[in-house]
């Protein structure tokens, strides 16, 4: 089984409809990440979760809300979805006990807003 | 401002014919540098930390660098399967990762 695995794979939605991405992890890492992927522009850094009770912006965060609701899953909520955020979503996790903590990712999620 | 360049954007190699992908960054404090593979539709799959200057790591066909302010990805007789796009991520004092736009590497039989 997958080690950080997200849900759904692939989503079609209209603008202006609410929609969640949800990510789990079986690693014990405490530390999760969302991050967008566009052509060109590489990874962009959504929100970020150093513990369940600690939640961070990143530096692209306007029209996205998080959810930390266990050590083990952070969901990624689209109030009202906008064409501009169709891309390739990816949740990542990381252990502070290692220092220099590397990011493991799921598998993403293809969003298109039409 | 914290910044990191990878050049060429893409390269196009014929299966065994050596190269170096490069990896140009500007970050304060910087504790370390990762080296990712992406394959197209999915997430990035780490390969290899380096922690300072001069430091070099393996894995197969694929060897890293570090200096102070860059890095590189050595490929040598590459392989069709070694097609994917390298990515590189500066680590700062901060905890914070700052991820380039990858090279798109693609090898001929």
């Amino acid at each position: 089984d997958a080690d950080v695995t997200q849900t759904p794979r692939n989503r079609i939605t209209k603008t202006g409809k609410r929609i969640m991405l949800e990510c789990s992890q079986t690693k014990g890492h405490d530390r999760m990440y969302w991050y967008r992927q566009d052509p060109g522009l590489g990874l962009r850094l959504i929100y970020y979760s150093f513990d369940v009770k600690d939640i961070n912006k990143g530096e692209i965060s306007d029209g996205y809300s998080v959810s930390r609701q266990a050590q083990a899953k952070f969901s990624l909520s689209l109030e009202s979805a906008i064409p501009n955020q169709t891309a390739l979503y990816f949740c990542a996790t990381s252990d502070s006990r290692q220092g220099i903590d590397e990011q493991f990712f799921g598998p993403g999620t293809r969003l298109t807003v039409l | 401002e914290d910044q990191v360049t990878q050049s060429p954007e893409a390269l196009r190699l014929q299966e065994g014919e050596s190269s170096s992908l490069n990896c140009s960054y500007t970050v304060s404090g910087l504790r370390g540098l990762f080296w990712y593979r992406q394959d197209p539709g999915k997430g990035p799959e780490f390969l290899f930390t380096l922690y300072s200057a001069g430091e070099e790591k393996e894995k197969e066909r694929l060897k890293a660098t570090l200096t102070k302010k860059e890095s590189f990805l050595h490929i040598t007789a590459p392989k069709p399967e070694d097609s994917a796009t390298y990515l590189c991520a500066p680590y700062s004092s901060a905890s914070k990762i700052i991820f380039g736009s990858g090279t798109r590497l693609s090898i001929r039989p």
